[in-house]
C-alpha cells in the first residue's frame, strides 16, 4: 500500500525556519517525481515545488529562493526546508507523488503556522 | 502562468441529481487536465487524469471531457459521499496550477 506521511509542521515566528519531511512507503520511491502542495486555511490548493528522480528541482515563484526541496532515496524520504517564513506561508503542506502524471497519491498533510 | 477558472463556485444539488462542473484554462493545456475531490479535513484524491481517464477506484458515475481550454467533470447521479470540493489542475506547463475549486453541496 502506498503511504506518504508528512511531519515537521508547527508554529514558527515570521522570519523563522522549518523543515518538513515526508516518509514514503509501498512503492519504489527513487523512481517517482515528488512534489509539495500547500493549502492555506479555507483556501484552494497551491503547488509549490517539484523534484525529479535525478534531483533537479522546480519552484513556484512565491517560494523560490526561500524554500528548498530535496530527497534521500536511501531513506525513502522527501524534504522541504523553509526559510524566511511569512504569515502567508501558513498552510497545510502535502507531499504528493507523480510519474509524468497528475498527483496520484497524497499524504495527510502537516500544518505550518507562521505567527508571532 | 496558466490560470484555471472553475465554475460555478458552488453547486447546490440533491442526491440523484446530475452535476456538471466546468474548468476553463487561460491557454491550451492540451489534455493535461486532472480533477481531484477533497472532503473536509482530508487530502485531495485524484479522480480523473488527462481529461477523461478515471483513476483507479473512481466510480463510473464520474466522467471527464474536454481538451485545449475547456473541460467538464460530470457526476451522472450524485451519491451522498460525492458532496465535496472539486479542483481541476493542469500539468501542461510550469508552474503547475489548480483551479479555485467548485463546492458541491446539498
Amino acid at each position: 500500500e502506498v503511504q506518504l506521511v508528512e511531519s515537521g509542521g508547527g508554529l514558527v515566528q515570521p522570519g523563522g525556519s522549518l523543515r518538513l519531511s515526508c516518509a514514503a512507503s509501498g512503492f519504489t520511491f527513487s523512481s517517482y517525481q515528488m512534489n509539495w502542495v500547500r493549502q492555506a486555511p479555507g483556501k484552494g490548493l497551491e503547488w509549490i515545488s517539484h523534484i525529479r528522480t535525478d534531483g533537479t528541482t522546480v519552484y513556484y515563484d512565491s517560494v523560490q529562493g526561500r524554500f528548498t526541496i530535496s530527497r534521500d532515496n536511501a531513506k525513502n524520504s522527501l524534504y522541504l526546508q523553509m526559510n524566511s517564513l511569512r504569515a502567508e506561508d501558513t498552510a497545510v503542506y502535502y507531499c504528493a507523488r507523480t510519474l509524468e502524471s497528475p498527483f496520484d497519491y497524497w499524504g495527510q498533510g502537516t500544518l505550518v503556522t507562521v505567527s508571532s | 502562468e496558466i490560470v484555471l477558472t472553475q465554475s460555478p463556485a458552488t453547486l447546490s444539488l440533491s442526491p440523484g441529481d446530475r452535476a456538471t462542473l466546468s474548468c476553463r484554462a487561460s491557454q491550451s493545456v492540451r489534455s493535461y487536465l486532472a480533477w481531484y475531490q477533497q472532503k473536509r479535513g482530508q487530502a485531495p484524491r485524484l479522480l480523473i487524469s488527462d481529461a477523461y481517464n478515471r483513476a483507479t477506484g473512481t466510480p463510473a458515475r464520474f466522467s471527464g471531457s474536454g481538451s485545449g481550454t475547456d473541460f467538464t467533470l460530470t457526476i451522472s447521479s450524485l451519491e451522498p459521499e460525492d458532496f465535496a470540493v472539486y479542483y481541476c489542475q493542469q500539468r501542461s506547463s510550469w508552474p503547475l496550477t489548480f483551479g479555485g475549486g467548485t463546492k458541491v453541496e446539498i
